[in-house]
């Protein structure tokens, strides 16, 4: 079965400190993995997305990037935490299967202090 | 380009009320799909519909239905009697089916439901 996986659930990190987030995908091969970012009381912000192995593009400039390293392996990370980086980060997997289907991890809440 | 707009940020019932979330879309694509999510407190999005542009057809499940109408570009979401166990935000998203970001999902900027014993 297809399945998504993202850690940490919450993480606390000091402003200047480095990030990684990590989503593994399974069930599946040369998925489209997303990062998207919910900043407190908002909507859903994408913020990277991926077609394959190395192949990032980014929506919106900011703080973070983003990696493919593996097949099933997307990762968020940042060199240097900023407050406003605090958010709730969700990574997603979209198929197309003759109808769109979407699968969500179930997310990191990154506060930084 | 793909854009959702969930006009309500929030709306506040009391139990037992029928509530109707709103959701307008813009796309140019001809093949599309519409999405609602629930999001609890917990953070995680519980998928409720999904819905494809070639399928008009409205959609009732238990006390929630859907109505989807291309002439106005909505897809409008009701919850019938509603439940203290209904509050969360509700997201309506979009994913057109020929985009180079293959298929990703559009979200509006979600609707706040507080409902009240």
């Amino acid at each position: 079965s297809q399945t998504i996986h993202q850690w940490p659930a919450t993480l606390v990190q000091p402003v200047g400190s480095p990030l990684s987030l990590e989503c593994t995908v399974e069930g599946t091969s040369n998925p489209n993995l997303y990062w998207y970012r919910q900043a407190a009381g908002r909507g859903l912000q994408l913020l990277f997305y991926s077609v394959g192995i190395g192949q990032i593009s980014s929506e919106v400039p900011q703080n973070l990037s983003a990696s493919r390293p593996q097949d099933r392996q997307f990762i968020l990370s940042s060199k240097k935490l900023l407050l406003s980086d605090s958010g709730f980060y969700l990574c997603a997997w979209v198929r197309w299967t003759g109808n769109t289907e979407a699968f969500f991890g179930q997310g990191t809440r990154l506060t930084v202090v | 380009a793909q854009k959702v707009t969930q006009a309500q940020t929030e709306i506040s019932v009391v139990e037992k009320e029928d509530v109707t979330l709103d959701c307008v879309y813009e796309t140019r694509d001809t093949t599309y799909y519409l999405f609602w999510y629930k999001q609890p407190p917990s953070g995680e999005l519980v998928f409720l519909i999904r819905r494809n542009s070639f399928d008009e057809q409205n959609e009732i499940s238990g006390r929630y239905s859907w109505n989807f109408q291309k002439s106005t570009s909505s897809f409008n979401f009701t919850i019938t009697a509603s439940q203290v166990v209904d509050s969360a935000v509700y997201f309506c998203a979009l994913s057109e089916a020929h985009n180079n970001a293959g298929n990703m999902l559009t979200f509006g900027g979600g609707t706040r439901l507080m409902v009240k014993p």
